[in-house]
């Protein structure tokens, strides 16, 4: 069975310094990856994934992942942080062989970027 | 503009009073699913439908029902609701079932079961 780890509930970071969400996964064969984003009293928005390629993904609003294979993690980065980045973000793994089983979340993290 | 839409955003209802989610997309999409999002759990998903007249169950899908009539509707049926079924519900979709596909969510609805 394939599942997701977010170690840290919450994510501390002050305005204008780099930030990065963890995200660990668990899955047989090769894994797609994807991370999304929940402002509040909002649905959830897509941000990135990796399918094959570069380990390094880059997606919306500045943000990028590296894929690593040998730690099983899959990071969520930002060179910049922003006050309006302050969001809940889910990190998804999803069984190349298991489309149809959807994804499976890891339980969130709450990022606060702090002016 | 391409988007999931879902009805009601907000809800309170009784126990045992039966309900229904609608959800529909406009993107043409065969894949559809629901999931429920619960504090420290995450979201896990309750059912999914490859196709029309094709749905299956996810990780939790006691107490729930869904039916997939038409390609673009995809409505969570509650029979007779429960407390535990107090919950952000999210309906989502993607292009086909295929795992690389990126699933794209609704807004969210949230139920409370009183």
């Amino acid at each position: 069975a394939q599942s997701v780890a977010q170690p840290e509930d919450q994510v501390n970071v002050a305005e204008g310094n780099p930030l990065t969400v963890k995200c660990t996964y668990s899955v047989s064969g090769n894994p797609y990856l994807f991370w999304y984003v929940q402002y509040p009293n909002r649905g959830l928005q897509f941000l990135l994934k990796y399918i094959t390629g570069d380990n390094l993904v880059k997606g919306s609003y500045g943000f990028e992942a590296e894929f690593n294979k040998s730690q099983t993690s899959f990071h969520l980065k930002k060179p910049s942080a922003l006050v309006s980045d302050s969001a809940l973000y889910f990190c998804a793994v999803r069984d190349p062989g298991g489309g149809a089983d959807g994804l499976t979340f890891g339980k969130g993290t709450h990022l606060i970027i702090q002016p | 503009e391409a988007q999931v839409t879902q009805n009601p955003r907000y809800l309170i209802t009784v126990t045992g009073k039966k309900l229904t989610v609608t959800c529909s997309q406009n993107m043409n999409h065969e894949y559809m699913s629901w999931y429920r999002q619960d504090p420290g759990l995450g979201l896990r998903q309750i059912y999914y439908s490859m196709n029309v007249e094709v749905t299956d169950k996810g990780d939790v899908p006691e107490g729930y029902k869904v039916s997939r009539k038409e390609k673009r509707n995809f409505p969570l049926i509650l029979e007779s609701p429960s407390p535990n079924q107090t919950s952000l519900y999210f309906c989502a979709s993607s292009l086909s079932g295929a795992s690389g596909n990126t699933i794209y969510f609704g807004e969210g609805s949230w139920l409370t079961v009183v």
